[in-house]
């Protein structure tokens, strides 16, 4: 069975700063999805980033990029340019590529931007 | 585009009483997913359906807890009789396969509380 593991709880930054959150997974799987998934208090899951596996270019989108290490079955979420609307919490989440299409989660990261 | 549509957003019941959970996913979406989240187990998939066949119901947690797709515009969950241990955040999720990568996209979740 796959897992995902985020290892730190709760996390802070100041406002304007980088801050890189941890993800791990275990999965006898080759070919996967990977994905950032950030909750705000209001608590819907909005999907922040995604990774296809076979890519072995890190995906970025604006301020987030990612560092995917596929042998070290390591994904982190890396924030740039921290902004007090990116306080929330954070989930890593995996996906087969075939069949399951069903998401693994970690249990989560809580991040605070202090002003 | 209207999103994956959840009602209703709060449910407060008691203990032993029917709860109905709906969803109704993105117009054009093949793919369905409710989701529990609590405290201690994080976020789980309950079950998912694939052009409104239950392909996974491994995470459905005993017989009190149901769901069924009877279209692809609407889904219920329904939990009968309900238990305190219940209560939860309860999201459905839609996507659609096509070929490229699909991801899900999340109702505003449902917050329900077994009194």
């Amino acid at each position: 069975a796959q897992t995902v593991t985020q290892s730190q709880p709760e996390m802070s930054v100041q406002e304007a700063e980088t801050v890189t959150l941890s993800c791990t997974y275990d999965t006898s799987e080759s070919d996967y999805y990977l994905f950032w998934y950030k909750q705000p208090p209001s608590r819907q899951m909005i999907l922040v980033i995604r990774q296809e596996a076979y890519k072995q270019q890190n995906a970025t989108e604006n301020r987030f990029s990612v560092n995917f290490q596929k042998a070290a079955k390591s994904f982190s979420l890396k924030i740039s340019d921290s902004q007090l609307g990116d306080a929330a919490m954070y989930f890593c989440a995996y996906r087969r590529r075939f069949g399951n299409e069903k998401l693994t989660f970690g249990t989560g990261t809580r991040l605070t931007i202090i002003p | 585009d209207a999103g994956v549509i959840q009602s209703p957003r709060h449910e407060v019941t008691e203990m032993g009483q029917e709860v109905t959970l709906r969803c109704k996913p993105i117009s054009g979406h093949n793919s369905l997913f409710w989701y529990r989240q609590t405290m201690m187990r994080g976020l789980e998939l309950l079950i998912y359906f694939n052009n409104n066949v239950p392909i996974d119901d491994s995470g459905m947690p005993e017989d009190r807890f149901s769901a069924k797709m009877p279209n692809a515009s609407f889904s219920t969950l329904k939990i009968q009789p309900s238990e305190p241990r219940d209560s939860a955040v309860y999201f459905c999720a839609s996507s659609r396969v096509d070929g490229a990568l699909p991801p899900q996209h999340f109702g505003d979740g449902t917050r329900l509380s077994i009194l």
